[in-house]
């Protein structure tokens, strides 16, 4: 079955960067683009940008671009967010979520990892 | 524009007929998918492209789509489908994608 799962929790100081995991197994790494997506505490859904897992080609969303690199490691089936210069309101759970054709028809998610950015 | 507006909150009557809609530039050009979100748990896809429904969703969920606004149609509503909603699709240049603001459906 397929699965993506996350790295643990994070709490890191305003200024630090922080980089996620995502693990995935139960289909072919390659052949899907990995998105990420966060979700501040009792906000909506902000799309991060996407990595494609075969070529490593990346979209990132305008409102990160310069602070977020995504990369992948195919040996290993996993995707990586990494986010520096953190802030307060960077604080959320960040998502990974395959898609097959970057249409963003986000059909397997991972549980999340919580980010906690504070002093 | 980069943003899909939703409304807020909406409630139905159980066993009701309920459309959640989305607006946006984007959705002139590009199909909307839907996700369900229930509290602490990660968002599940509901409806994609035209009118898809990935494998285990009910067919009570419908999605639908004309000029600027896209719809999930919930037909026969159940308590457990009381959730977050959010629509996801392409902004109007294609490069980007963007979640709507979000709908919580209440089922009476």
């Amino acid at each position: 079955q397929v699965q993506l799962v996350q790295s643990g929790a994070e709490v890191k100081k305003p200024g630090a960067s922080v980089k996620v995991s995502c693990k995935a197994s139960g289909y072919t790494f390659t052949d899907y683009y990995m998105h990420w997506v966060r979700q501040a505490p009792g906000q909506g859904l902000e799309w991060m940008g996407w990595i494609h897992s075969n070529s490593g080609g990346t979209n990132y969303a305008q409102n990160f671009q310069g602070r977020v690199t995504m990369t992948r490691d195919t040996s290993i089936s996993t995707a990586y967010m990494e986010l520096s210069r953190l802030r307060s309101d960077d604080t959320a759970l960040y998502y990974c979520a395959r898609d097959y054709d970057a249409n963003s028809d986000l059909d397997y998610w991972g549980q999340g990892t919580l980010v906690t950015v504070s002093s | 524009s980069s943003e899909l507006t939703q409304d807020p909150a909406v409630s139905v009557a159980l066993g009701q007929t309920v459309r959640i809609t989305c607006q946006g530039d984007g959705l002139r050009t590009y199909y909307a998918s839907w996700y369900q979100q229930n509290p602490g748990q990660a968002p599940v896809l509901v409806v994609y492209g035209k009118d898809n429904r990935p494998s285990g969703i009910p067919d009570r969920f419908s999605g639908s789509s004309s000029g600027n606004t896209a719809s999930l149609t919930i037909t026969g509503a159940q308590a457990e489908d009381e959730a977050d909603y959010y629509c996801n699709s392409r902004d109007s240049s294609g490069k980007q994608y963007v979640f709507g603001t979000g709908t919580k459906v209440t089922v009476l």
